[in-house]
């Protein structure tokens, strides 16, 4: 069983467009988050959750909008991609805030 | 501003040597300590969580923290090829709620 999930995999779109990445969890945690791997692999908070509430809100831009529709799952909304926005962006969860984070497998975005 | 430091690397070592990655953070007041790995192309994996001063071992794999000197290491005795990855340090900084990640150390283990 996959503890944390992500859909798509992989999403290949053009500048402009809008996208969504969806994350879930099955281990009955709280707090559950995004993350953004750039080229560099430098791994950045971007938000996190904690029972649906948003707690964690980077300096990054209004384009991208996280939704919490309840504890398991964490979507990403992105409106119109810019070359920038291409990256690795993981989900991942804890079972508190602070506690060890478990990660998903990472949605590859390219933006062309 | 909350940093990690990490030597980017290439750490190369060979099998059967011990590893040592080393990573240093900023905030004094930090608490909690974590080493993730993560091979090309997947998501990073917990291997190691350390909160007090000293040494705490899992099987290869050891990790040290000496918050007088804000620095936390990994070693990895008798190194693998299939240690071959990189190693991500995360730091819990004080009123902080989440982790902080320096940029990792690739480690290279040669046959």
């Amino acid at each position: 069983d996959t503890a944390v999930s992500q859909t798509p995999k992989y999403l290949v779109t053009q500048m402009g467009n809008d996208k969504s990445i969806k994350c879930e969890q099955n281990l009955g945690h709280d707090t559950m988050y995004w993350y953004k791997q750039d080229s560099k692999k430098f791994l950045k908070i971007m938000f996190s959750y904690n029972n649906k509430e948003l707690i964690i809100n980077e300096t990054v831009p209004n384009r991208f909008s996280p939704k919490s529709p309840d504890k398991a799952h964490l979507n990403l909304h992105i409106n119109s991609l810019e070359l920038g926005d291409s990256a690795v962006y993981f989900c991942a969860s804890s079972p508190m805030i602070l506690e060890t984070q478990y990660f998903g497998p990472g949605t590859r975005l390219l933006v062309l | 501003q909350k940093e990690v430091e990490q030597n980017s690397g290439p750490l190369s070592v060979p099998e059967g040597a011990i590893a040592s990655l080393n990573c240093t953070y900023s905030d004094r007041g930090s608490q909690s300590f974590f080493w993730y790995r993560q091979y090309s192309g997947k998501s990073p994996e917990l291997i190691m969580s350390i909160y007090s001063n000293g040494d705490k071992e899992d099987g290869r794999f050891t990790a040290q923290l000496n918050k007088a000197s804000q620095y936390v290491s990994l070693l990895i005795r008798d190194s693998q090829p299939s240690d071959s990855a990189t190693y991500l340090c995360a730091v819990k900084s004080s009123g902080y709620s989440t982790l902080t990640f320096g940029k990792g150390t690739m480690l290279l283990v040669s046959p």
